[in-house]
């Protein structure tokens, strides 16, 4: 099955200054790859989302970034503030599979320093 | 905007007796998920639903645990003899097809076995 992989466990940034969080997964044939934010005690929110025919994709101030050869993909968030600490997964599943279930990465705690 | 509610928000029980957390997905979804946080951990995939029946289950979920979408708009996940080790934060989600599309998260049922 599939495996994800993330880092780091723990960001700590300056405000204002990007945070970059790194997956990665192991079954070639994963397509879809949604990141998600969860704040203490809620559910999780999706973020943005990549699939396997783009190599980039953005939303204002986070991005992501899929290297399928590598298989690994990242989330970049720019200017960051005070609410973006939160926790944040990646996730990879096989889109068209017949609703495979989301394999999540282990989670990075971001925390924005004012 | 819909959303995905789940009944109760928390739920204590005591080791061994049976427990049914409920959810009502959003209304034009048709694959239903369950997932399972322990405190401080991953989200880990469950089971998923599709079509009045299972499409996939993860390892976690043996015998001690099914499913059922008991009418139209509510699906349940039923937990037989609780163990101090299920306590968890069980969340459901619904997507409106399979794998690739986004899953939106109910708010979670924190289950507290004793």
């Amino acid at each position: 099955g599939e495996n994800v992989e993330q880092h780091p466990s723990t960001l700590s940034v300056q405000e204002g200054d990007s945070a970059v969080i790194k997956c990665t997964y192991s079954d070639s044939a994963s397509n879809y790859f949604p990141w998600y934010k969860q704040e203490l005690g809620k559910r999780p929110q999706l973020i943005i989302d990549i699939r396997s025919n783009v190599g980039e994709k953005k939303d204002q101030r986070i991005a992501v970034t899929l290297n399928k050869t590598a298989k690994h993909f990242s989330l970049h968030i720019t200017e960051t503030q005070p609410e973006d600490s939160a926790v944040y997964f990646c996730a990879a599943s096989i889109e068209g599979g017949g609703a495979d279930g989301l394999t999540f990465g282990k989670g990075t705690h971001l925390i924005i320093q004012p | 905007e819909p959303e995905v509610t789940q009944t109760p928000s928390h739920q204590v029980t005591q080791m061994g007796q049976e427990v049914i957390l409920r959810c009502v997905p959003i209304s034009n979804h048709l694959y239903f998920y369950w997932y399972r946080q322990i405190l401080g951990q991953k989200v880990e995939f469950l089971v998923s639903f599709y079509n009045n029946e299972i499409s996939e289950k993860s390892e976690i979920f043996d015998d001690q645990f099914s499913v059922e979408r008991p009418d139209g708009s509510n699906f349940t996940l039923k937990i037989r003899s609780t163990k101090l080790e299920d306590s968890a934060m069980y969340f459901c989600a619904s997507s409106a097809w399979d794998g690739g599309t986004e899953a939106f998260f109910g708010q979670g049922t924190r289950l507290t076995v004793v």
